[in-house]
């Protein structure tokens, strides 16, 4: 079965720590995405993967940072966290030209910043 | 730009059936899901529909896709409390890109 994982469900942080949230993905696949999902927004991507070392920035990549080292995990960074960072982080990975282009989803990170 | 909406709340009885609406603007797209988000849960697919198709129907699922309106919906026949979740749509393109728009999703709550 298909398994995308992330390292927190939940995370409470304070303005101006330096966050790490990780994502793992056991398919081999090459693509991978950190969106963050708010309500009434629906779901923004933040950074995209598209192989080892390889990122591109999404639509929101203020504030955030991400590293790719190894094919199975894609780290999403938070320098200097802030309030406005509060919100729910999900992962996704998928091969792309397969099939449907289908995106798995990790089950999220909700983090919180005080 | 591109936009992908949905209305934000959609509230049924068990056992009647759920339509959840989308509008989207990118004539490109190719490929357009619906995923299911339960509470505190990440996003899983539900279905999905290729762009040359109108119908898809998968057990209790129909989706209906109107090109010229751009317009899909989502039909949950027998609607179950187990329903209970956020519905998104999202389109993307087949290759050559990375992007997959999400609409802002429905919430839907079936009353029992």
């Amino acid at each position: 079965d298909v398994k995308v994982t992330q390292s927190s469900r939940y995370l409470v942080k304070r303005t101006g720590e330096k966050v790490f949230l990780e994502c793992v993905q056991d398919m081999d696949h090459e693509n991978m995405f950190w969106y963050r999902q708010d309500p009434g927004l629906g779901l923004r991507l933040i950074y995209f993967s598209y192989d080892v070392k390889m990122k591109e920035k999404g639509d929101i990549p203020e504030g955030y940072s991400v590293s790719r080292e190894k094919k199975e995990r894609f780290s999403l960074i938070l320098e200097s966290a802030s309030t406005n960072q509060t919100s729910m982080y999900l992962c996704a990975s998928r091969n792309p030209g397969t099939g449907y282009n289908e995106q798995f989803f990790g089950p999220g990170t909700r983090l919180t910043v005080l | 730009g591109e936009d992908v909406e949905q209305s934000l709340f959609l509230s049924v009885r068990e056992g009647d059936s759920s339509v959840i609406n989308c509008t989207y603007t990118d004539s490109s797209s190719t490929y357009l899901y619906w995923y299911k988000q339960e509470p505190g849960a990440g996003l899983q697919l539900l279905t999905y529909i290729f762009s040359n198709m109108d119908m898809k129907q998968d057990q209790r699922l129909t989706v209906l896709l109107n090109k010229k309106d751009k317009h899909l919906s989502l039909r949950i026949a027998d609607t179950q409390t187990g329903d209970s979740a956020i519905y998104f749509c999202a389109e993307t393109a087949t290759s050559g890109t990375y992007k997959y728009i999400f609409g802002t999703g429905t919430r839907l709550k079936v009353l029992a």
